[in-house]
């Protein structure tokens, strides 16, 4: 079966930094994917990780331990754009993406 | 590149009629399709991968008589939601994978269909 856990909401404060963690059991594993996703539109693509270490890019960096089952986000400088709803989703067999719940992200002034 | 678009964006029907949701990949070829449905505070749930030119593949839970899916194209998917009642209320997501791509999947904007 696929289990993939991530926090339900979490909240920060504009310039902070935050990181969003996820944890899966899953059965196989390609790589871990981050989406952002605003309410009423579709996903769109953070960063993708197939081996274990941090992969940075801008604000936003992504890291995966495949041992631990383990991955987190990390965002920096947060914005109020920034406030959405936050998929974690692994890429197993053929094509197949498993996603989170989602972690609601709030961001404050 | 890789845009994906779907129509329409939202649609409202009476229960018991047919909608169709439209897929398309537009500046690449997708040979093959996801179709997801996301409920409110709900993660994406799969609910059928298609093929181009073979049957779509559905999920556990997913009624293949009831939500109708054909890759007719390298290009275009559609789904038919049939006798739609309240409960199928929800926001679809179609995703399409470049032929050329071994992992990425771009995602259309949505469609949100409420049945009344």
């Amino acid at each position: 079966g696929q289990n993939i856990d991530q926090p339900t909401e979490m909240t920060a404060t504009e310039g902070a930094i935050v990181q969003i963690n996820c944890t899966y059991q899953t059965s196989g594993f390609n790589g871990l994917f981050w989406y952002q996703q605003h309410a009423g539109e579709a996903p769109t693509f953070l960063s993708y990780n197939v081996l274990d270490g941090l992969e940075e890019k801008g604000r936003f960096s992504s890291f995966l331990s495949r041992s631990k089952g383990y991955s987190y986000l990390l965002l920096k400088e947060l914005q109020m754009k920034d406030s959405a709803s936050y998929l974690c989703a692994v890429y197993s067999g053929y094509s197949t993406l498993t996603f989170g719940k989602g972690t609601m992200l709030l961001v404050s002034p | 590149g890789a845009v994906v678009s779907q129509h329409p964006s939202w649609v409202i029907c009476k229960s018991g009629t047919s909608v169709k949701i439209e897929c398309r990949s537009l500046d690449f070829q997708a040979t093959t399709m996801f179709w997801y449905r996301q409920f409110p505070k709900q993660s994406l749930m799969l609910m059928a991968t298609s093929n181009e030119g073979s049957k779509a593949t559905y999920e556990q839970g997913v009624e293949k008589d009831k939500f109708l899916i054909n890759h007719a194209s390298l290009t275009l998917s559609t789904l038919t939601v049939t006798s739609a009642h309240p409960e199928d209320s929800s926001f679809y997501i179609c995703s399409a994978r470049d032929r050329g791509d071994s992992y990425e999947q771009y995602f259309g904007p949505g469609t949100r269909l409420t049945v009344t």
